[in-house]
This record gives structure tokens, C-alpha cells and sequence, in this order.
């Protein structure tokens, strides 16, 4: 099967500018989630979709992030304008789960690395 | 709230020496947990996870994982490391009510030859 994609592999842009993420989940995976992965550290969620709706974006700083899933497929993350912190790979996965009950490992794309200048 | 510690930035091993690397969480009630592998550039991948039923469970490229209630642990083992396992390992976990997935900080592995 086609794993995760995601475009585009590297990204550099100055602060206060705005970028776009896209990310394709696998085939038929009901929930797609957006990580932070910041040099150093693990992947924090941003946001989890189950099909088109939000599920927790609890961590996501929504005064400068946001993302949707139109369709309940494809899925943008934006941020606008950017800050220096942004600087990460922001990964996307998708899993099978329908719900809270199942253990379904998320498959992961192999991530945008975001520099802020 | 849940969380997961993996108390070693870094573990060094010899080639065909036996590789731990050790994982606590928390979580209320219990927990799904879960250990990926990432290699230089690419996404997570996922390698084994446990749900209910052994303690110990079998993954992927001859790893092995054993849950362990009374201390929280979740330690990720392989009998005889090669170079190729050199890579960022994390553990997870979730809790069976919850969709959240939490994850460590990491653990670099270096196997030498």
C-alpha cells in the first residue's frame, strides 16, 4: 500500500511569512494527525482528525496555526504569520482507528523540515 | 494527564550485544503503548505496540518489548544489536478511553561494529 505523503520535503521562509503543509493519508485511514517534531525532542500533536472533524486540537496555537481536512481525506496545516520557534518537522500520520477503542499504530509521512529565518 | 519517560538520551552498544532501551509512562487506567523507530530524515515507524493479553511482545527486524504493570515500564529489547539499528527510538503510550498519543523524547541508539 502507499504510505503517508507529504509536500513539500524542506521549506525555508522568514518570519512573519506564511507556509503551507499538505499531507495524502493512506487509503481508507479515518484518523490523520499533524505532529511538531522540534530537534531534540518527540512528536507533540497539533491536531487530530477523525474523517473531516476535530477531535483534540487542544496544543495546536490556533492564533497562528490552522488546519483542516476537507473530505475527510487530504489535510493543510497553515501558519501565518510564523515565528522562529515554528522552526521543526511537522509530520503527518494516519491510522485506521474509528474510535477510542483499538490499538491501530499511525503510520507516518516522512515530514516538511520548516527553517524560520 | 499521561505521559512517557525514556530516562537515556543516548544508549551504545557493540554489534551482537543485547540492546535495551528502557521506557516508563503514566496513564490513567490502561494503556495502549506503542515503539517507533526513526531513521535520519524519515517519518516515525512504527515497530511493535501492546494492547492487552503477554507481557512480552514481538515487532518488527527481531525486537521485543515486556510491559510491566506494577512498574510502568515498557522497555524495548533486541537479543543481538546490529549496525543497522543505529536510529531515534520513542515509546508511546494511550490510554485505552482516550485518543490521545503521547510521546518520549527519545532515545539515540549507536550500535558500533
Amino acid at each position: 500500500e502507499a504510505g503517508v505523503a507529504q509536500s513539500p520535503r524542506y521549506k525555508i521562509i522568514e518570519k512573519r511569512q506564511s507556509v503551507a503543509f499538505w499531507c495524502n493519508p493512506i487509503s481508507g485511514h479515518a484518523t490523520l494527525y499533524w505532529y511538531q517534531q522540534i530537534l531534540g525532542q518527540g512528536p507533540k500533536l497539533l491536531i487530530q482528525f477523525q474523517n473531516n472533524g476535530v477531535v483534540d486540537d487542544s496544543q495546536l496555537p490556533k492564533d497562528r496555526f490552522s488546519a483542516e481536512r476537507l473530505k475527510g481525506v487530504d489535510s493543510t496545516l497553515k501558519i501565518q504569520p510564523a515565528k522562529l520557534e515554528d522552526s521543526a518537522v511537522y509530520l503527518c500520520a494516519s491510522s485506521l482507528e474509528m474510535g477510542r477503542t483499538g490499538g491501530s499504530p499511525l503510520h507516518f509521512g516522512n515530514g516538511t523540515r520548516l527553517t524560520v529565518t | 494527564a499521561q505521559s512517557v519517560a525514556q530516562p537515556e538520551d543516548q544508549v551504545n552498544v557493540a554489534e551482537g550485544n543485547p540492546l535495551t532501551v528502557k521506557c516508563t509512562y503514566s496513564v490513567s487506567g490502561n494503556p495502549y503503548l506503542f515503539w517507533y523507530v526513526q531513521y535520519p530524515n524519515r517519518g516515525l515507524q512504527f515497530l511493535l505496540k501492546y494492547i492487552t493479553g503477554d507481557n512480552l511482545v514481538k515487532g518488527s527486524y527481531g525486537f521485543e518489548a515486556e510491559f510491566n504493570k506494577s512498574q510502568t515500564s515498557f522497555h524495548l529489547k533486541k537479543p543481538s544489536a546490529l549496525v543497522s539499528d543505529s536510529a531515534l527510538y520513542f515509546c508511546a503510550v494511550r490510554a485505552l478511553w482516550d485518543y490521545k498519543l503521547s510521546f518520549g523524547a527519545g532515545t539515540t541508539v549507536t550500535v558500533r561494529a
